[in-house]
């Protein structure tokens, strides 16, 4: 059964950093792009990053390009993202997706609570 | 970027009734050289991740009950459930993957009436 596992989510201050993971398994996952998705609470989804195989090339929404940097370790079946410089604008559920040449799978998501 | 409107914001349905849910986008999603449209349809409901109901525009994900349906091509699509059950009251979004970034609808509330 292929499965995403989201976590690292939490409850950080206003300018911190936060490193997201998610674990993939029942795929072989050095085939696929992965790609991040937020949706604040209440909200819709918002497309924050993608990662191609190979770690080729990167991409980033606007509202996290300088903050934040997606990364695959494909030894470990495993995404990143790395958050720094934290807005309570980024509090929101993280999704990871996988890329089946389309968005097949998504992970059950991992909450970031910005906030003092 | 592309795009995306649904349509409408909510709705609400009688049990058995049909729902009809219209995304449209901003530029055609319709990838010319193997004539497929790069769009998706996903059900949240309440505390869950997305679930992909239909991909390529008509294709229904394994496991999904055939009462879902999507048609459409180019820039117009629709989602169709033909007989509302109760366990389809949720949120619903289109979503085009043939640009980065990919972009979605702001969501389509289903309810019963």
């Amino acid at each position: 059964e292929v499965q995403l596992v989201e976590s690292g989510g939490g409850l950080v201050q206003p300018g911190g950093s936060l490193r997201l993971s998610c674990s993939g398994s029942g795929f072989t996952f050095s085939n696929y792009a992965m790609h991040w998705v937020r949706q604040a609470p209440g909200k819709g989804l918002e497309y924050i990053s993608a990662i191609s195989t190979n770690s080729y090339s990167t991409y980033y929404a606007d509202s996290v390009k300088g903050r934040f940097t997606i990364s695959r370790d494909d030894s470990k079946n495993t995404l990143y993202l790395q958050m720094s410089s934290l807005r309570a604008e980024d509090t929101a559920m993280y999704y990871c997706v996988k890329d089946k040449d389309f968005p097949d799978c998504w992970g059950q998501g991992t909450l970031v609570i910005v906030s003092s | 970027d592309i795009v995306m409107t649904q349509s409408p914001d909510s709705l609400a349905v009688s049990l058995g009734e049909r729902a009809t849910i219209n995304c449209k986008s901003s530029q055609s999603v319709l990838y010319s050289s193997n004539n497929k449209n790069f769009l998706a349809w996903y059900q949240q409901k309440p505390g869950q991740s997305p679930k992909l109901l239909i991909y390529w525009a008509s294709t229904r994900e394994s496991g999904v009950p055939d009462r879902f349906s999507g048609s459409g091509s180019g820039t117009d699509f629709t989602l169709t459930i033909s007989s509302l059950q109760a366990e389809d009251v949720a949120v619903y979004y289109c979503l085009q993957y043939y640009a980065t970034p990919w972009t979605f609808g702001q969501g389509t509330k289903v309810d019963i009436k």
